[in-house]
C-alpha cells in the first residue's frame, strides 16, 4: 500500500486553466502538506494542514486553493494557471507530536507544465 | 529569517570514497535537522535526522554530526555505493507564530558516485 498517493503524476495544461491535484495518505497523520519543487530542485513549503486546519501558509498566491475534506486527504487547486505554475508538487504528511513529529512522508510528485 | 544554507550544489566522489554535506541555519530555535535523499522521479525519503539533545548520530555508513553553537551540520557518507548517486537535501524545523514547526529545505546537493 503506497503511505502517501498523489494523483496526478503527470499534468499538461494551457495557461489560464484551472486544475486539481489530489492527495491521500494512509498513515493516520494529523498533518499534511503541499510542497512546491522548482526546476532546479529548490523545495518549498506551500501549505500545511492540521485536522482539517489550516496552520501555514507561505504566502502563495491566492490562485492556489488547498482543499483538506479530512484529515486523510488534501487537494491543491489551481486557477488561471500561469507558465511559472510550472514544477513539481509534492504532498506530504507527518505526526503532529511525539517522536514522529516533523518526519515528513513524501508523495511521488505531480509533474504540472503550463504551456 | 528563515534560512538553511547548503554546500556544496554538486559533488562527485569515487566509489568508495567519503562524502561529506554541510549545512547552515540562522533559526536558533531549530531543534531538528532531517535529511532527504531524492532519486530521479521520486519523492523525497528521509534517510537520517538528528534533534538538538544530541551531536552525533550514525546509522551504518551515513552519520549526521550538529553543532548547535556554529548552527551547522553536516552528513557524511562512507564508502560511497553507485546507490548514493542522488540529491540529498538537508532541512530544519522553523517554530512558526504557534506551536506547530514547518520544515525548511536546503538547495539540495546532487552527489555523483564515479565508478
Amino acid at each position: 500500500d503506497t503511505a502517501v498517493s498523489q494523483t496526478p503524476k503527470y499534468l499538461v495544461t494551457q495557461m489560464g486553466n484551472d486544475k486539481s491535484i489530489k492527495c491521500e495518505q494512509n498513515l493516520g497523520h494529523d498533518t499534511m502538506y503541499w510542497y512546491k519543487q522548482d526546476s532546479k530542485k529548490f523545495l518549498k513549503i506551500m501549505f500545511s494542514y492540521n485536522n482539517k486546519e489550516l496552520i501555514i501558509n507561505e504566502t502563495v498566491p491566492n490562485r492556489f486553493s488547498p482543499k483538506s475534506p479530512d484529515k486523510a486527504h488534501l487537494n491543491l487547486h489551481i486557477n488561471s494557471l500561469e507558465l511559472g505554475d510550472s514544477a513539481v508538487y509534492f504532498c506530504a504528511s507527518s505526526q503532529r507530536q511525539g517522536a514522529g513529529a516533523n518526519v515528513l512522508t513524501f508523495g511521488a510528485g505531480s509533474r504540472l507544465t503550463v504551456l | 529569517g528563515e534560512n538553511v544554507e547548503q554546500h556544496p550544489s554538486t559533488l562527485s566522489v569515487q566509489e568508495g570514497d567519503s562524502a561529506v554535506i554541510k549545512c547552515t541555519y540562522s533559526d536558533s530555535a531549530s531543534n531538528y535537522f532531517p535529511w532527504y535523499k531524492q532519486e530521479l522521479g521520486k519523492g523525497p525519503q528521509l534517510i537520517i535526522d538528528i534533534r538538538s539533545n544530541v551531536g552525533e548520530k550514525k546509522d551504518q555508513r551515513i552519520a549526521v554530526t550538529l553543532n548547535k553553537t556554529a548552527k551547522h551540520f553536516s552528513l557524511h557518507i562512507t564508502e560511497t555505493q553507485p546507490e548514493d548517486s542522488a540529491v540529498y537535501f538537508c532541512a530544519a524545523s522553523i517554530r512558526t507564530g504557534n506551536r506547530d514547526d514547518k520544515i525548511i529545505f536546503g538547495k539540495g546537493t546532487r552527489l555523483h558516485i564515479l565508478p
